[in-house]
């Protein structure tokens, strides 16, 4: 199947930093990816959806000055957490709309875990 | 509003069935979708239902049924590995995935 990645796999950061993240889909060509966030003991929450070559389209409630979205590529989408504070601590997984075929599948990275001290 | 519902957490024996379902109410219907996310890791993709019915992969089958906004995951044979959480989610009418907060299934020996 697909294969999506993602960088770094956990990272540690102090409050007020940046942090990015990638999303690559490695054999594939992905013109739709999803950033999600999922906290403890709960289920995932899709914080926007981003198309190649466009702005991301953000879920209500989910701040598009923090949490900055960037598809250049048919194959990358980059999260960055702009001045990060520790309530950003979360898990956070990309995933990406898979070639044209018999469903829309969505492949997911394997996640990046975030934590802001 | 858009809404799955399906139970918080399941136990089951070893070798055992267990069946988990999954109600939605939704803006459109374009999919229904089972994951399985052990803790810590990404959701890994198990079925997809379109059609009324249904489909069986091995020890895992799903079915839809899109007149009760229904479908279940059934699971047979159980093995301690198949602890972990099950996410239910339907692609609405936008093909944007609409999620279930995810049954957690503990297996015991």
């Amino acid at each position: 199947g697909a294969v999506v990645s993602q960088h770094p796999s956990w990272v540690i950061c102090k409050s007020g930093t940046s942090v990015k993240i990638e999303c690559r889909s490695l054999d594939f060509q992905a013109t739709t990816m999803f950033w999600y966030r999922q906290f403890p003991k709960q289920s995932l929450m899709l914080m926007a959806t981003s198309n190649e070559g466009s702005k991301a389209t953000y879920e209500q409630g989910v701040e598009k000055d923090k949490f900055l979205i960037n598809h250049a590529s048919l194959t990358l989408s980059t999260l960055t957490v702009t001045s990060a504070h520790p309530e950003d601590s979360s898990f956070y997984i990309c995933s990406a709309r898979g070639p044209a075929g018999d469903y829309n599948e969505q492949f997911f990275g394997p996640g990046t875990r975030l934590t802001v001290l | 509003g858009q809404n799955i519902d399906q139970p918080t957490e399941m136990t089951a024996t070893e070798g055992a069935i267990v069946q988990i379902n999954c109600t939605y109410q939704t803006s459109g219907f374009n999919g229904l979708f089972w994951y399985q996310q052990h803790a810590g890791e990404a959701p890994t993709f198990l079925s997809y239902n379109v059609l009324d019915g249904l489909e069986e992969k091995g020890r895992f089958s799903s079915f839809l049924s899109r007149s009760k906004g229904y479908s279940y995951l059934l699971l047979k044979e159980l093995q301690m590995k198949d602890s972990a959480s099950y996410l239910c989610a339907v692609l609405d009418s936008n093909y944007q995935l609409i999620w279930g907060a995810g049954t957690k299934l503990i297996i015991k020996p």
